[in-house]
């Protein structure tokens, strides 16, 4: 079976710029969540969806929004990119989303290096 | 505020041993807790988990301790292989759906 899959892999930008990351969750999960990993630290959560409602949000500013689609996959969006917004950028899928015992499988992430 | 830390950011340990990787949280109100390894250039990968209403969980080769009363959480790999080397993450969550991962300690087996 497919994991969780994230799309690109890598991805350069400059300042300023705007960029959207993308997510498929294994197939049967309905609720999807991103984080944010910068070298050194653990994954820092941005937002959870799920059955394409904003469950949760981070302590994240505006310029970072979500979306997830009618099939499950899920979008992210940056806007206005810093360069502290260079991190690797997580996706993970499961089933409800609630705590206790649902767990939550990682992509691989998309690496995003601003310039 | 909420807090997961870990108590040593890197781990050394000889091929064969037991490694014992620990993890300290402040939120008390967390009852389900979970470990991640994530090797380089990939994403968490789950190990094991447990509920607040447990003390012991064991998979294979791993066993995860939980002591609430010094809140405090403990991952411990039965004989370590090169293949454990990796970072190490304790999470927490407390029923919803937000969950907060630590810093990190990175495990070096040697061979």
């Amino acid at each position: 079976d497919a994991g969780v899959t994230q799309s690109p892999t890598h991805l350069i930008k400059t300042r300023g710029q705007h960029v959207t990351l993308r997510c498929s969750p294994i197939s049967g999960h309905k609720s999807v969540s991103w984080y944010q990993q910068v070298l050194g630290q653990g994954p820092q959560f941005i937002f959870q969806y799920y059955e394409k409602e904003e469950r949760g949000r981070g302590n994240f500013p505006d310029r970072f929004s979500a979306r997830q689609f009618p099939n499950y996959s899920s979008e992210l969006n940056v806007n206005a990119l810093l360069l502290g917004d260079s991190a690797l950028y997580l996706c993970a899928s499961s089933f409800h989303g609630q705590g206790g015992g649902d767990t939550q499988y990682f992509g691989p992430g998309t690496r995003l290096t601003v310039l | 505020g909420e807090s997961v830390g870990l108590h040593l950011p890197t781990l050394s340990v000889q091929e064969g041993d037991n490694s014992i990787i620990n993890c300290a949280y402040s939120n008390s109100a967390s009852d389900y807790f979970i470990w991640y390894k994530q090797e380089s250039g990939k994403g968490p990968q789950f190990i094991i988990d447990i509920r607040s209403n447990m003390d012991k969980r064991q998979g294979q080769r791993v066993t995860v301790l939980l002591n609430k009363t010094v809140k405090h959480l403990s991952l411990q790999i039965a004989a370590t292989q090169p293949g454990d080397s990796a970072v190490y993450f304790c999470a927490e969550n407390t029923g919803g759906f937000k969950t907060i991962f630590g810093a990190g300690t990175r495990l070096f087996v040697k061979a």
